[in-house]
């Protein structure tokens, strides 16, 4: 079965700093895996995917993640934190396909805070 | 707004009523979801509809009743709910469940509902 853990339920950085969400990974297979953003009262936004190609994945609003196989992690990354990063964010692996399509398996989401 | 809306954004209901959640998804996918996301846990998926063919019920409660009667809309049936249901519901579509694109998931803004 394929899992994720993020390591961290909450993250503050002040603004203009680097951003660091970590996320480790559980699959029996090559995964894919990705990353969504949740702000307030809002549903959730597709960042960024992997999907065997590139490991480096570049995203919007500036974030990156990096597949590493060999740690199996799928941290997420931007080098300037801004105000409106501050949201809820979601590592997401994708397991087998059936008739009701991929499993996605959801972590519990990093509580991002920027501070002035 | 996103392709994806929800209807009403918040809704509170006491245990022995009947209401209903409406998604529609403008963006001409064939899979929808709904999932609950509940405070502190994975998001859970529930149900799973395939051109207007349910392929997923992921062990939900009775007092739950999905409906989708064309690819474009989604509605979940609440009756007598308790007050552990009271959470965010979240309806999202693919292009289709199993093809190019099928893991990658565009959300709505969710539906809150509290149950008294």
């Amino acid at each position: 079965a394929q899992s994720v853990t993020q390591l961290d339920s909450h993250v503050s950085v002040s603004e203009g700093t680097p951003v660091l969400l970590r996320c480790n990974y559980s699959s029996s297979y090559s995964p894919s895996l990705f990353w969504y953003v949740q702000h307030p009262n809002k549903g959730l936004q597709l960042l960024l995917k992997y999907t065997s190609a590139a490991t480096l994945v570049k995203g919007i609003n500036g974030f990156e993640a990096e597949f590493k196989k060999s740690e199996t992690s799928f941290h997420l990354t931007k080098p300037s934190a801004h105000m409106s990063d501050a949201a809820e964010y979601f590592c997401v692996v994708s397991g087998t396909v059936s008739n009701s399509g991929y499993a996605l398996n959801f972590g519990k989401g990093t509580s991002l805070l920027v501070t002035p | 707004e996103t392709g994806v809306t929800q209807t009403p954004r918040h809704l509170v209901m006491g245990m022995t009523n009947k209401k209903s959640l409406k998604c529609e998804q403008h963006l001409g996918h064939n899979a929808m979801y709904w999932y609950k996301q509940s405070a502190k846990k994975p998001l859970e998926l529930m149900f799973v509809y395939n051109f207007k063919e349910q392929t997923e019920n992921n062990s939900v409660p009775s007092r739950f009743s999905p409906e989708c009667p064309n690819s474009s809309h989604l509605f979940l049936h609440l009756h007598t709910l308790q007050p552990e249901d009271s959470a965010l519901y979240l309806c999202a579509s693919s292009q289709s469940p199993q093809g190019a694109g099928a893991n990658v998931l565009t959300f709505g803004a969710g539906s809150r509902l509290t149950v008294l």
